[in-house]
C-alpha cells in the first residue's frame, strides 16, 4: 500500500513565523502536491513537483514555497505565516502522467490541520 | 477555466441508496475520480472512470458518467453509517505548462441516519 506520512497532524503558530510543512512518500513516486483545504472550497493546489528539484505553481501559491531536494520528501513552507493561510493542508503522490490514457490517481497524507494565531 | 461543481450535503437513512452528483465543465478530462474523506483523515480513493466509460461497477459503488452534459454521479447502494464522510468529485485537467492536476469538487457532505 502507498503511504503518504505528514510530519504533524496538528501545528500551532504565529503570525510572521516561518513554518515548515513536511511530507513524505515511500513509493517512489515522481509527482508530489501540496492542497490546502477550507470548507466550501474544496482542494485547492498549491505547489507541485514532477521530480527531484522540479517544482510548478499550481493554483493558489502566493505565500508559498516548497523545497524537493529528495525524491521521497515535499516540504511546504510558509515564508511568513499569515492568519488567512490556517486551513487543513494535504500533501498527495502520484506516479508521473506517462501520456495518455495512463491512471496515475493521487494517494493522499492525512492532512495538517494549521493554524496561525 | 475548468470547474467541478456538487452540492455540499446529502441526508440518507441507513440501507437506501445513495446518489452524490457532479458536474465538470473540462472535456479533455480523461479520468474522473471519487474520493471520500472521513473526519480527521486525508481523501481516500474510492473509484475512478475513464472518459470513454458510461458506468463503471465496484462492489456497492456504481459510477454513471454523461459525458454530453458532462455529469458524473457516484451511487452507494445499501448505505451504512459508516459511510458517512465528505466525497469529493475530481478531473484530471490539462495545465498550460503541460503537465495535468487534478480539479476537486467543493465535496459533498454524506450523513446516515440509523
Amino acid at each position: 500500500d502507498v503511504k503518504v506520512t505528514q510530519s504533524s497532524r496538528y501545528l500551532v503558530k504565529r503570525t510572521g513565523e516561518k513554518v515548515f510543512l513536511e511530507c513524505v512518500q515511500d513509493m517512489d513516486h515522481e509527482n508530489m502536491f501540496w492542497y490546502r483545504q477550507d470548507p466550501g472550497l474544496g482542494l485547492r493546489l498549491i505547489y507541485f513537483s514532477y521530480d527531484v528539484k522540479m517544482k510548478e505553481k499550481g493554483d493558489i501559491p502566493e505565500g508559498y514555497s516548497v523545497s524537493r531536494e529528495k525524491k521521497e520528501r515535499f516540504s511546504l513552507i510558509l515564508e511568513s505565516a499569515s492568519t488567512n493561510q490556517t486551513s487543513m493542508y494535504l500533501c498527495a503522490s502520484s506516479q508521473l502522467f506517462r501520456g495518455l490514457p495512463n491512471n496515475q490517481p493521487q494517494h493522499f497524507g492525512d492532512g495538517t490541520r494549521l493554524s496561525i494565531l | 477555466g475548468e470547474d467541478v461543481e456538487q452540492s455540499l450535503f446529502l441526508s440518507v437513512r441507513e440501507g437506501d441508496s445513495s446518489v452524490i452528483n457532479c458536474t465538470y465543465t473540462d472535456s479533455s478530462s480523461t479520468y474522473l475520480y471519487w474520493y471520500k474523506q472521513e473526519p480527521g483523515a486525508g481523501l481516500q480513493l474510492l473509484t475512478y472512470i475513464f472518459s470513454n466509460m458510461d458506468m463503471k461497477q465496484d462492489q456497492r459503488l456504481t459510477v454513471l458518467l454523461n459525458k454530453k452534459d458532462k455529469h458524473l454521479s457516484l451511487r452507494i447502494a445499501d448505505t451504512q453509517t459508516g459511510d458517512s464522510a465528505i466525497y469529493f468529485c475530481a478531473e484530471r485537467a490539462p495545465m498550460n505548462t503541460g503537465f495535468q492536476k487534478l480539479v476537486f469538487g467543493t465535496g459533498t457532505r454524506l450523513l446516515v441516519s440509523p
